[in-house]
C-alpha cells in the first residue's frame, strides 16, 4: 500500500498559521481514529506532536491542533515561532495487513 | 522516564544480516504495549517496519515480511530487529519505538546502518 501524500514543503511568517494536510483512503485516513504526526528536526528522532487525530502529548504547546475529515487529516500550526521550522510527519493505521503507514513528510519553513 | 537504546552493527555486506538489538529502560516489555521498529533512509521518509508484543506475537510491513524477524527478550528488557538479504536500499537509520494504542510515543535517538561491501 502506498504511503500517505502530504505536500514536500510549506511555509509561513512568524505569527501565522499554516496548515498540513495528510492524504490517505477510506482504508487507512478514513476508516480508524488512529492518526498522528511527528515533529522531527535535522539529525534527531521523531517526537509524537498529535496522536488520535487530535489529541495533545502532555508538553506540546497547543498552537499544534490535529483534525480530521474523510480521507485527509491536517495539522495546524498557529502562531508560528522559528523554533516550529522542522520535518513533520503524519502516520495513520491501515488495517490488520498493512498496518501502520507514514506520510511523505513536510518540511516547513518559518519565513 | 522511559528510554529506548538501539545497538548494532553500523555496517553490513550486500546479502547479510541486519541485526539491532533496542535496550528499554524505564518500562517493562511485558507492559501493555507494542515495541516497534521504523525506519528512515538518509534524507528520505520514515518507514515502518513491524512491532513485537511480549507475548512473541509480531506484526510486519508486508513489502518486508519475508525477510524481517522482531522478537522480545523479557529476561534482558528488550527487543531485537534482524533484516536478512540486505541490500543498499536497506540503508537506513532504524528507530526503536514504543507504541501506544495508535501512535509510538517513546523513541530511540536511532543507529545509522550502512549496506556496503
Amino acid at each position: 500500500q502506498s504511503a500517505l501524500t502530504q505536500p514536500p514543503s510549506a511555509s509561513g511568517s512568524p505569527g501565522q498559521s499554516v496548515t498540513i494536510s495528510c492524504t490517505g483512503t477510506s482504508s487507512d485516513v478514513g476508516a480508524y481514529p488512529y492518526v498522528s504526526w511527528y515533529q522531527q528536526f535535522p539529525a534527531k528522532a521523531p517526537k509524537l506532536i498529535i496522536y488520535e487525530v487530535n489529541k495533545r502529548p502532555s508538553g506540546v504547546p497547543d498552537r499544534f491542533s490535529g483534525s480530521k475529515s474523510g480521507n485527509m487529516a491536517s495539522l495546524t500550526v498557529s502562531g508560528l515561532q522559528a523554533e516550529d521550522e522542522a520535518d513533520y510527519y503524519c502516520s495513520a493505521f491501515a488495517g490488520t495487513n498493512t498496518f501502520w503507514l507514514f506520510g511523505g513528510g513536510t518540511k516547513l519553513t518559518v519565513l | 522516564q522511559v528510554q529506548l537504546h538501539e545497538s548494532g552493527p553500523g555496517l553490513v555486506k550486500p546479502s547479510g544480516t541486519l541485526s539491532l538489538t533496542c535496550a528499554v529502560s524505564g518500562d517493562s516489555i511485558s507492559s501493555v504495549t507494542w515495541w516497534s521498529w521504523i525506519r528512515q533512509p538518509p534524507g528520505k521518509g520514515l518507514e515502518w517496519v513491524g512491532e513485537v508484543y511480549h507475548t512473541g506475537k509480531t506484526n510486519y510491513n508486508p513489502s518486508l515480511k519475508s525477510r524481517v524477524t522482531i522478537s522480545a527478550d523479557m529476561s534482558k528488557n528488550q527487543f531485537s530487529l534482524s533484516v536478512n538479504s540486505v541490500t543498499a536500499a536497506d540503508t537506513a537509520i532504524y528507530y526503536c519505538a514504543r507504541k501506544g494504542p495508535g501512535y509510538l510515543d517513546v523513541w530511540g535517538r536511532g543507529t545509522l546502518v550502512t549496506v556496503s561491501s
